[in-house]
């Protein structure tokens, strides 16, 4: 089972700043990454997939990348909206699909 | 436009039953693979189950196997998950959720709460 670490745990950050999200795998996913945005109460969003391709809809402020073990979500200039919990998932080698155990953008 | 709209969930006693249906429209349902993924109060995104197109390829993650079933009906959009012998640690929002391993789309949740 691949497993996904996320760093931070928890992201303190003010509108306007820039946010970045660390998710490094056990072993290689090669690109085969992707970033979820889960807010309270909701469903989760498809952010990005295979490590830096935007889902759709998603505004340019978000980005990824990275490859193999190590990859980065950034979020360029906090929006109200985006303080919310982040996920990466591996689709690498499964099953079992994994997630991180999330990074929570809170607002400082 | 696409939408997944779990149900089924409720409150039931540790080692009970409960069958979990999520209703999908907007989209052709037979042409996509589909999954199971929850969430325990308090603790991230866990995958469940996966079923393929015509339901001739199903996987488990290993805390549920041998208890929960995937199953699908094409001809009703509806996917379906079957919980058996249920334990307090399955207390969670279970979602439903369409991808071959990336999830556009999801539902909004059905809440399992197991009591013991």
């Amino acid at each position: 089972e691949i497993v996904l670490t996320q760093s931070p745990a928890t992201l303190s950050l003010s509108p306007g700043e820039r946010a970045t999200l660390s998710c490094r795998a056990s072993q290689s996913v090669n690109n085969y990454l992707a970033w979820y945005q889960h807010r309270p109460g909701q469903a989760p969003r498809l952010l990005i997939y295979d490590a830096s391709n935007r889902a759709t809809g998603i505004p340019t402020r978000f980005s990824g990348s990275g490859s193999g073990t190590d990859f980065t979500l950034t979020i360029s200039s906090l929006e109200p909206e985006d303080f919310a919990v982040y996920y990466c998932q591996q689709r690498s080698n499964w099953p079992p699909l994994t997630f991180g155990g999330g990074t929570k953008v809170e607002i400082k | 436009e696409v939408q997944l709209v779990e149900s089924g969930g409720g409150l039931v006693q540790s080692g009970g039953s409960l069958r979990l249906s999520c209703v999908a429209s907007g989209f052709a349902f037979s042409s996509y693979s589909m999954h199971w993924v929850r969430q325990a109060p308090g603790e991230g995104l866990e995958w469940v189950s996966y079923i393929t197109l015509s339901s001739t390829t199903v996987y488990y993650a290993d805390s549920v196997k041998g208890r929960f079933t995937i199953s699908r009906d094409n001809a009703k959009n509806s996917l379906f998950l079957q919980m058996n012998r249920l334990r307090a640690e399955d207390t969670a929002v279970y979602y439903c959720a369409r991808g071959n391993g990336n999830y556009e789309y999801w539902g909004q949740g059905t809440l399992v709460t197991v009591s013991s």
